[in-house]
């Protein structure tokens, strides 16, 4: 299968400061990544869709001032947490899609984001 | 109703046993269906996609039934391997590819 890969794999951060996390897909070019953020014991939550060379897409609810993405290249896209606080505390994951003879989704191995 | 719905478990089984897992979702337009498997803590990993024709891969074997809006999967001879949460996924608005929907995930613990 095809590999991304997701970094930081855990984060510790300060409430009020930035955080920074990069989507990679390391052995295919992907027009298009998702961001899910996923809280204990709940499903997977589509935050936004993340379109090379274009603003993402957010999903209802989710503040893209907030949450920033940029995907200024056909392997990578970062999403940056602004001004984080407790509530951000989650599982972040993104997924990039491989598409060929048919479409997959493939996803990085999630950052753990802790804010205190 | 909720766009997937799924039977959180967790299911208790043990060893050799046969479990079947239900999902049903919402959105008539979704096209694709999916069983993605995660262990905790980890990120989900596609299982098995899903056909109208289901569609069977050795222990495993998927149904849909698109007239009821219904999923299944069928494990057969549980190994302790298979303790998971199982994610029913589904395509969302549109249909689109990628776009995908998750179900909360049912969670199987296999006991020697």
């Amino acid at each position: 299968g095809a590999v991304v890969s997701q970094h930081p794999s855990r984060v510790i951060c300060k409430s009020g400061t930035s955080v920074k996390i990069e989507c990679r897909s390391l052995d295919f070019q992907a027009t298009t990544m998702f961001w899910y953020r996923q809280f204990p014991k709940q499903s997977l939550m589509l935050m936004a869709t993340s379109n090379e060379g274009s603003k993402a897409t957010y999903e209802q609810g989710v503040e893209k001032d907030k949450f920033l993405i940029n995907h200024a290249s056909l392997t990578l896209s970062t999403l940056t947490v602004t001004s984080a606080h407790p509530e951000d505390s989650s599982f972040y994951i993104c997924s990039a899609l491989k598409r060929g003879r048919g479409t997959e989704a493939f996803f990085g191995q999630g950052t753990r984001l802790t804010v205190v | 109703r909720k766009e997937v719905e799924q039977d959180p478990g967790p299911f208790n089984v043990p060893e050799g046993a046969t479990v079947a897992f239900n999902c049903t979702y919402s959105n008539s337009a979704s096209q694709s269906f999916f069983w993605y498997r995660q262990d905790c803590r980890k990120e989900p990993k596609l299982l098995m996609s899903v056909y109208s024709s289901g569609n069977e891969d050795g222990r495993f074997t998927a149904q849909l039934n698109r007239a009821s809006q219904y999923i299944s999967l069928l494990i057969r001879d549980s190994k302790l391997s298979d303790s998971a949460t199982y994610l029913c996924v589904v395509t969302g608005r549109g249909g689109s590819q990628g776009n995908l929907i998750f179900g909360k995930g049912t969670k199987l613990s296999v006991k020697p």
